[in-house]
C-alpha cells in the first residue's frame, strides 16, 4: 500500500516564525499536493508539483512555499506564520500521467498546525 | 470548473445497501467522476473513479447515468466503519492545462451508520 508521511501530527508555533511541513511518500510518485482543510471551507489547494523542483500554485498560495528536492519529499513553508494559518494541513501523491492525470490521490492524516 | 451538488447528511442501517447520489451537471467530456472519503480525525481515503461505464471495486460500484450528468456511489452492506464524509469530485483532464490530477472538493455527504 502507497504510504504518505507527515511529519507531525500537532504542531504549534508563535506568529511570525518561519514553518516547515515535511511530507515523504514511498511510491515514486511524480505528484504531490498540499492542502489545507476548515471548517466550512473543505479541503483547498495550496500548492502541488509534478517534478523535482517543479512547482505550480493552487488555489490559494499566499503566505506559502514549498520546496521538492527529491521526488520522494515534498516541503510546505510558512514563511512568516500568522493565526489565520492556524489549520489542519493535508499532503498527498499521485502517479503521473502528465497534465491530463486522473489517477487516484494518496493522502497523509495530516498536521494540525495551531500558530499563537 | 464544474462542480458537484450532493447532500449535506445520509443515515443508513448497519448491513443495508447505501446509495449516495451526486449530481455533476456541468460536467465536460472529459472529466472523471472521482470519491473519496474522510473517516475522523484522517485524510481523505480514495474510494473509485469512472469516465463513463459503472465501476466496481472491493470498497464500493460507482453507476454513472448515460448522459454524465450524475452519478451514485453505492456502499453494498453499510458497516459502522463505513461512517465518514463522502466527497464526488470532478477529475479534470484539460490537455492543454496543467491539471495533473487536480482535484478541487467540495462539503461531501456526512454518512452516518446506525447499528
Amino acid at each position: 500500500d502507497v504510504k504518505v508521511t507527515q511529519s507531525s501530527r500537532y504542531l504549534v508555533k508563535r506568529t511570525g516564525e518561519k514553518v516547515f511541513l515535511e511530507c515523504v511518500q514511498d511510491m515514486d510518485h511524480e505528484n504531490m499536493f498540499w492542502y489545507r482543510q476548515d471548517p466550512g471551507l473543505g479541503l483547498r489547494l495550496i500548492y502541488f508539483s509534478y517534478d523535482v523542483k517543479m512547482k505550480e500554485k493552487g488555489d490559494i498560495p499566499e503566505g506559502y512555499s514549498v520546496s521538492r528536492e527529491k521526488k520522494e519529499r515534498f516541503s510546505l513553508i510558512l514563511e512568516s506564520a500568522s493565526t489565520n494559518q492556524t489549520s489542519m494541513y493535508l499532503c498527498a501523491s499521485s502517479t503521473g500521467g502528465g497534465r491530463g492525470s486522473n489517477q487516484p490521490q494518496h493522502f497523509g492524516d495530516g498536521t494540525r498546525l495551531s500558530i499563537l | 470548473d464544474a462542480k458537484t451538488t450532493q447532500p449535506n447528511s445520509m443515515e443508513s442501517n448497519e448491513e443495508e445497501p447505501v446509495h449516495l447520489p451526486c449530481n455533476h451537471s456541468t460536467i465536460s467530456g472529459t472529466d472523471y467522476i472521482h470519491w473519496y472519503r474522510q473517516l475522523p480525525s484522517q485524510g481523505p481515503e480514495y474510494v473509485i473513479h469512472g469516465l463513463t461505464s459503472n465501476v466496481n471495486n472491493r470498497m464500493a460500484s460507482l453507476a454513472i447515468a448515460e448522459d454524465r450528468k450524475s452519478s451514485t456511489l453505492i456502499l453494498h452492506r453499510a458497516t459502522l466503519r463505513d461512517a465518514a464524509v463522502y466527497y464526488c469530485i470532478l477529475g479534470h483532464r484539460d490537455g492543454g492545462g496543467t491539471s495533473y490530477g487536480k482535484l478541487t472538493f467540495g462539503q461531501g455527504t456526512i454518512l452516518t451508520v446506525h447499528p
